[in-house]
């Protein structure tokens, strides 16, 4: 059964620097998110991407972030400068209409 | 504000029981309603959608319920096995063309033998 893919399990890095986290989504789905969870927190929304252009963003994607489908599989986020505050799961989903959004296995990052 | 509540935020049952959480949500207009089951350090998974119309639907042991006029849901867990040990989270989605999702805080289930 297809499923979304998350690159890596883990992330460690320190406080300042870029982090990628990488994604492949599903291969016949259009639309494609991120999300994290703080430890212990509810899972929040942060941005969905369609047709090669993000469709909507929450309050927490700041300029610090940004997303790229750089070929025809991987989905990425970017974090530019990482603040302790970032240290979450964060969880990739695709989906290929409005309802049934698939989530990835998710990546820990830790800045320390 | 958009939210999703959720009740018990915890609970400990034994192998073969059946249980029932809640939630109660203020997302409008509603579009949808989800339940996922989460394990720990994993993704969530889907169980179950629900739109408008829907007021119950089942998948397997997991059945949930919706009432839209008094905006709750349920899902009543039947039998239960220890590999419902798990968080199981109600998202809510609003019927305005965005897809972002509101999600509760989830219901940490354990089952025990």
């Amino acid at each position: 059964e297809p499923e979304v893919t998350q690159t890596p399990s883990h992330q460690v890095t320190q406080m300042g620097q870029e982090v990628i986290l990488r994604c492949v989504p599903i291969s016949n789905h259009l639309y494609f998110y991120w999300y994290r969870q703080i430890l212990g927190q509810k899972v929040e929304f942060l941005v969905s991407f369609y047709n090669n252009e993000i469709s909507e963003k929450s309050e927490i994607f700041d300029d610090q972030f940004s997303v790229e489908r750089p070929d025809g599989s991987n989905f990425t986020l970017k974090i530019r400068s990482t603040k302790l505050e970032d240290s979450a799961m964060y969880f990739c989903a695709s989906s290929s209409d409005y309802n049934e959004q698939f989530f990835g296995p998710g990546t820990r990052l830790t800045v320390l | 504000k958009n939210q999703v509540e959720q009740s018990p935020q915890s609970l400990i049952i034994l192998e073969g029981k059946n249980c029932t959480l809640q939630c109660n949500y203020t997302v409008s207009p509603f579009s949808n309603l989800r339940w996922y089951k989460q394990d720990t350090g994993r993704g969530p998974v889907s169980l179950t959608i629900m739109t408008f119309s829907e007021n119950t639907k089942s998948n397997g042991r997991y059945t949930a319920t919706l009432d839209a006029d008094t905006k709750q849901s349920s899902l009543h867990i039947t039998a239960s096995q220890l590999s419902d040990s798990a968080s199981y989270i109600c998202v809510v989605s609003a019927d305005t063309g965005r897809r972002a999702l509101t999600f509760g805080s989830g219901t940490r289930l354990q089952v025990q033998p």
